[in-house]
Order: C-alpha cells, then structure tokens, then sequence
C-alpha cells in the first residue's frame, strides 16, 4: 500500500506558540491532502482539504487563520496550529488518496499538547 | 441531521468467534462505505471498501455487507484473533473519489482468549 508520513509523532507546545506539522506522501503525488481533528473517544473530524498549489478549503467552524495549510508540492503538506491554546490538544491526522476511487492513506497522526 | 452511527460500546469476544460490527447512517447517500481499523495512538489504517451497487465484499477473514435501503453495512471478522483488538471505524464517501470522508465514531472490539 501507499504511505503517508507525519512529522512529529508528538509535540508538547506553551501556548500562545505555533507548531507545524507535516505530512508526506512518500512513494505517490498527491494533489489533495485532508486534514483531520480527534479527541480522546470521538471520531475522526475533516477540518480542511489541501490543494497543491491553492488555497486550502476549511470546513464550517474550523479557523482558516488559526489553522494554516501550505500544499507547496505534490508529496508534501503542512498544518500549522498559530497561537495555540490548550483547547487546540488533539490528535491531528493528515490522509492523501492515491488514486480515485480507491481508498485513502493515512499518516500516524502527530499528538499535540498545549500546556 | 446527518448521524453515522456504530455500537458505542466494546464488543468483547472470544478468541475463535465472529465479530460482528454495525455502521447505521442517516441522511447520507454514500457513493462508498470503507472501514478502518485504528490502533490507540495511530492513523486509521484502511480494511475494506464497498460501493453502493455492491452487496458483500470480502478479504481474507473479513467480511462487509452494505444494505442501501436499510442504511447499513455490517462487518464481520471470522476466526478472531487478539491480536484482531483495535477500534473499527467505518466513514462513508458520498463523492466516490475518496476524498472527503465522514467517520463514525468507531467501536472497540477486544479480542480475548
């Protein structure tokens, strides 16, 4: 199957910081990237579609601003969490489909903690 | 509203048993239906995907069923292992370029001996 990395595993920030995070397709291109939220017992939530080379879409209630995406080539897409609070804590996921129709690809996700 | 819902509680069973997982939604009209597996601490890893015009699909000890009139697929995992212990997340694709997927909220199977 295809992979898709994510960098860091974890990250323990102070607010008021900004973490990036990166995600990777490591042996395809992937036009589109998704960005996913999860908290601890709940389900996996879309926050924001990555384009390569556009502008990110976001989904209703998730901070464009806060929440910033770069697509900047075909294998690599980052989220950068911008003034973070303790509120932001969560497991971040990022996913890439290979082809269409077919299923998505999911990096290991990156823990971040906001103290 | 839209709602996808799974057995919110872990299904506990014996080694050697079926497993038998429920994914009921409502208010969707899903080109395809996958299921993940997501291990704590991990990425979903991806299991099976079934489309709307499909029944049943099956892999190895896995098996998915999808009834669009009833709005529900159903997976089972025959001769279960421990190592089978994880949570099940089925998330359905309304556009059928699995782009944007919508997650249930997964049920935890443990597997014992």
């Amino acid at each position: 199957g295809a992979v898709v990395s994510q960098h860091p595993s974890w990250v323990i920030c102070k607010s008021g910081t900004s973490v990036k995070i990166e995600c990777r397709s490591l042996d395809f291109q992937a036009t589109t990237m998704f960005w996913y939220r999860q908290f601890p017992k709940q389900s996996l939530m879309l926050m924001a579609t990555s384009n390569e080379g556009s502008k990110a879409t976001y989904e209703q209630g998730v901070e464009k601003d806060k929440f910033l995406i770069n697509h900047a080539s075909l294998t690599l897409s980052t989220l950068t969490v911008t003034s973070a609070h303790p509120e932001d804590s969560s497991f971040y996921i990022c996913s890439a489909p290979k082809n269409m129709n077919t299923e998505a690809f999911f990096g290991q996700g990156t823990r971040l903690t906001v103290v | 509203s839209q709602k996808i819902e799974q057995n919110s509680e872990a299904l506990n069973i014996q080694e050697g048993k079926t497993a038998t997982l429920t994914c009921n939604y409502t208010n969707y009209s899903p080109a395809y239906l996958q299921w993940y597996r997501q291990d704590p601490g991990r990425g979903p890893v991806f299991l099976l995907l079934i489309r709307e015009n499909e029944k049943e699909k099956r892999k190895e000890r896995l098996k998915v069923t999808f009834d669009t009139t009833l709005k529900q697929s159903l997976f089972h995992i025959t001769a279960s292992q421990p190592a089978d212990s994880a949570t099940y997340l089925c998330a359905l694709d309304e556009t059928g370029t699995a782009s944007k997927l919508t997650f249930g909220t997964g049920t935890r199977l443990q597997v014992t001996l």
